[in-house]
C-alpha cells in the first residue's frame, strides 16, 4: 500500500511557540491531503482540505490563521500550529488521497503544549 | 446535514464473524471506505466500495448499496488483534468520517 510519513511523531513545546508538522507521500503523488485532529477515544475531526498549489479549505470552527497549511508540492503538505496553547495538545494526523479517493494516513503527530 | 451512522460498540467472540453497518447521508458520493485504528495509532485503509456489491480482501469484506445509502464491513475468523476501532468514510467534496465502532473481541 501507499506510504505516508509524518514528522515529527511527537513534540513538546511551550505555550506561545509555533510547531510545524510535515506530511509526505513517499511513493505516490497526492493532489489532495487532509489534516485531522483526534482526542482520546474520539473520532477523527477534519480540520482542513489541502490541495496542491491552492489555498487550504478549512472546516467550520478551525482558525485558518492559527493552523497554517501549505501544500507546496504533490508530495508534501505542512501544518503549522501558531502560538500554541495547552488546549491545542492533541493527536494530529494527515492523509493523502489515492486515485479512488481512499485515504492513506500518516502515523500521526502527538503534540503536547506545556 | 451530512452524516454517517455506525454503532458505537460491537462485541464478538474470537473465531466468529462480525458485521459493522454504516448508513450515510451526504450531498455527494464518491465511494465508501473503511479504516481500522488501534489505540494510539493512526487509521489504516481497509477497503473501498465505489460501486454496489461486495469487495473481498482476505478475512475482510465490504459491501455497498448506493440506493439504500448503506454499507457494511464484514470481519471473518476474528482474531484478538482485530480489536480496534473501525471507521466508515464517504468522500464528498471532502472526506467525512463516521464516529467509529469499537470492536471488542472475547476469547
Amino acid at each position: 500500500g501507499a506510504v505516508v510519513s509524518q514528522h515529527p511523531s511527537w513534540v513538546i513545546c511551550k505555550s506561545g511557540t509555533s510547531v510545524k508538522i510535515e506530511c509526505r507521500s513517499l511513493d505516490f503523488q497526492a493532489t489532495t491531503m487532509f489534516w485531522y485532529r483526534q482526542f482520546p477515544k474520539q473520532s477523527l475531526m477534519l480540520m482542513a482540505t489541502s490541495n496542491e498549489g491552492s489555498k487550504a479549505t478549512y472546516e467550520q470552527g478551525v482558525e485558518k490563521d492559527k493552523f497554517l497549511i501549505n501544500h507546496a508540492s504533490l508530495t508534501l503538505s505542512t501544518l503549522t500550529v501558531t502560538s500554541a496553547h495547552p488546549e491545542d495538545s492533541s493527536f494530529y494526523i494527515c492523509s493523502a488521497e489515492g486515485l479512488a479517493s481512499e485515504q492513506y494516513f500518516g502515523p500521526g503527530t502527538r503534540l503536547t503544549v506545556t | 446535514g451530512q452524516s454517517l451512522e455506525q454503532p458505537s460498540e460491537v462485541t464478538a467472540v474470537e473465531g466468529a464473524i462480525v458485521q459493522i453497518n454504516c448508513t450515510y447521508q451526504t450531498s455527494g458520493f464518491y465511494g465508501l471506505s473503511w479504516y481500522q485504528q488501534h489505540d494510539g495509532g493512526a487509521p489504516t485503509f481497509l477497503s473501498y466500495n465505489g460501486l454496489d456489491g461486495l469487495e473481498e480482501t482476505g478475512r475482510f469484506s465490504s459491501f455497498l448499496s448506493r440506493s439504500d445509502s448503506y454499507g457494511y464491513l464484514l470481519l471473518q475468523e476474528l482474531q484478538m488483534k482485530d480489536s480496534a476501532s473501525y471507521f466508515c468514510a464517504v468522500r464528498d467534496d471532502k472526506i467525512i468520517f463516521g464516529k467509529g465502532t469499537r470492536l471488542h473481541i472475547l476469547p
